[in-house]
């Protein structure tokens, strides 16, 4: 059973370019979380999406960031519009229900950086 | 609003214990997670804690006192391995799976 998966692993963009971040969830969960780590802190939750749904958006820059999590595929993180201070790394996990009482499983992470 | 507070880095000697404090503040608090992060690797789950007391994990246990919004890990037997760093997350009622995560704690095990 594969664990989460995220591609790329590592993402270069220029500055105003657009980035999308993949996030494949474990099979049979249908609950996906976005975090960013800004280099030395701590994770911030960005985004929950369930099946076609955006749950809870509270993390979300309020502009030039969006996601989704498709009824086929993964879920998608986009930003556009790059700037240098979206520099991080970006995690997503996924769970089989909406509690999480057993710590969910993080994907290896995508690094973006924007030159 | 939610604030949670664990110190920046630790140092300890391969072979000993090293007890990790992590306090916060949180409404509607549901329960306290601790993950290790290897430099450059994914978080990994390490323990849960929901109910006051200890919890045992073969060389982690991790502790909480809802009382006082407290929570600690602790690690033995120290290894070289275990340098990394240590985040405290908690969970809050009706936000789902949603974890609010403290800065995390260098540790350094030295040989």
């Amino acid at each position: 059973n594969a664990g989460v998966m995220q591609n790329p692993r590592h993402l270069v963009r220029r500055r105003g370019q657009e980035a999308r971040l993949r996030c494949s969830p474990m099979k049979g969960h249908s609950h996906v979380y976005w975090y960013r780590q800004l280099p030395e802190e701590g994770l911030k939750f960005m985004v929950y999406l369930q099946k076609e749904n955006i749950i809870d958006e509270s993390g979300m820059p309020k502009e030039r960031f969006s996601a989704e999590f498709p009824k086929e595929g993964p879920s998608i993180l986009r930003i556009q519009q790059v700037v240098r201070g979206d520099s991080a790394a970006y995690f997503c996990a996924s769970s089989p229900t909406e509690e999480n009482n057993y710590g969910y499983t993080f994907g290896s992470g995508t690094r973006l950086t924007v030159v | 609003g939610q604030n949670i507070d664990q110190p920046t880095e630790m140092t300890a000697t391969e072979g000993a214990i090293v007890q990790i404090n992590c306090t916060y503040q949180t409404s509607g608090f549901n329960g306290l997670f601790w993950y290790q992060q290897h430099a450059g690797e994914a978080p990994t789950f390490l323990s849960y804690n929901v109910l006051d007391g200890l919890e045992e994990k073969g060389r982690f246990s991790s502790f909480l006192s809802r009382s006082k919004g407290y929570s600690y890990l602790l690690l033995k037997e120290l290894q070289m391995k275990d340098s990394a760093s240590y985040l405290c997350a908690v969970s809050v009622y009706n936000q789902g799976g949603k974890l609010i995560f403290g800065q995390g704690t260098e540790l350094s095990v030295k040989p």
